[in-house]
């Protein structure tokens, strides 16, 4: 059974820095890119970022409102994907969620807070 | 980036077709592979894949639900509706990244 559980959220104060992690099991994960989507209270979704494999490279891609700010990564040999958010800000509240590469399996998602 | 653009809501009643549609600011094809898909997300749940690459039922998805178009025109068709399928539904895609996504359609009963 495919799993992917994220963990890391919180109330974190605008400025300061957090690390969410999404923990897989099930799937061979080093063979999958994995994905970052988040969604603001009320709001729709949005594309975060993406790790490719390791036959790519591990490259990354970040969508528009959070290059140079967050950052993705993993370790294969644990099956776990990392987002990295640095000089948070209040519009970056919301639920965090990981996903598999073809976006079929999703996490049941993370609750960062940005608040003073 | 490529703009994904759904109707916000649509009303419906039970046992009838609904019909969603997304246009995407520029083609989102490639070859003959349209990276289009589609999910449903209930209030307080994660997104849940419904229809991938345009036309093709995501694993453990009812035959009711059913995707086609390319190009820049989509649709997803729920045929019947049944009480279960209230949410909301997203296109999104994968042709370039950013990998965008609409708005959403809210469907709700009539």
């Amino acid at each position: 059974e495919v799993k992917l559980e994220e963990s890391g959220g919180g109330l974190v104060q605008p400025g300061m820095s957090v690390k969410l992690s999404c923990a897989t099991s099930g799937f061979t994960f080093s063979d999958y890119w994995m994905e970052w989507v988040r969604q603001a209270p009320g709001k729709g979704l949005e594309w975060v970022a993406e790790i490719r494999n390791k036959v790519n490279n591990y490259a990354t891609y970040y969508g528009k409102s959070v290059k140079g700010r967050f950052t993705i990564s993993r370790d294969d040999s644990k099956s776990i994907v990392y987002l990295q958010v640095n000089s948070i800000r209040s519009e970056d509240t919301g639920f965090y969620y990981c996903s598999r590469g073809y976006f079929d399996y999703w996490g049941q998602g993370v609750m960062v807070t940005v608040s003073s | 980036d490529i703009v994904l653009t759904q109707s916000p809501v649509l009303a419906v009643s039970l046992g009838q077709r609904a019909t969603m549609s997304c246009r995407a600011s520029q083609s989102v094809s490639i070859s003959s592979i349209n990276l289009m898909h589609w999910y449903q997300q209930k209030p307080g749940q994660q997104p849940k894949l419904l229809i991938y690459r345009a036309s093709n039922l995501a694993s453990g998805i009812p035959a009711r639900f059913s995707g086609s178009g390319s190009g820049t025109d989509f649709t997803l068709i729920i045929d019947p509706v049944q009480a279960d399928d209230i949410a909301a539904y997203y296109c999104q895609q994968s042709r370039e990244s950013p990998y965008t996504f609409g708005a959403g359609t809210k469907l709700e009963l009539k």
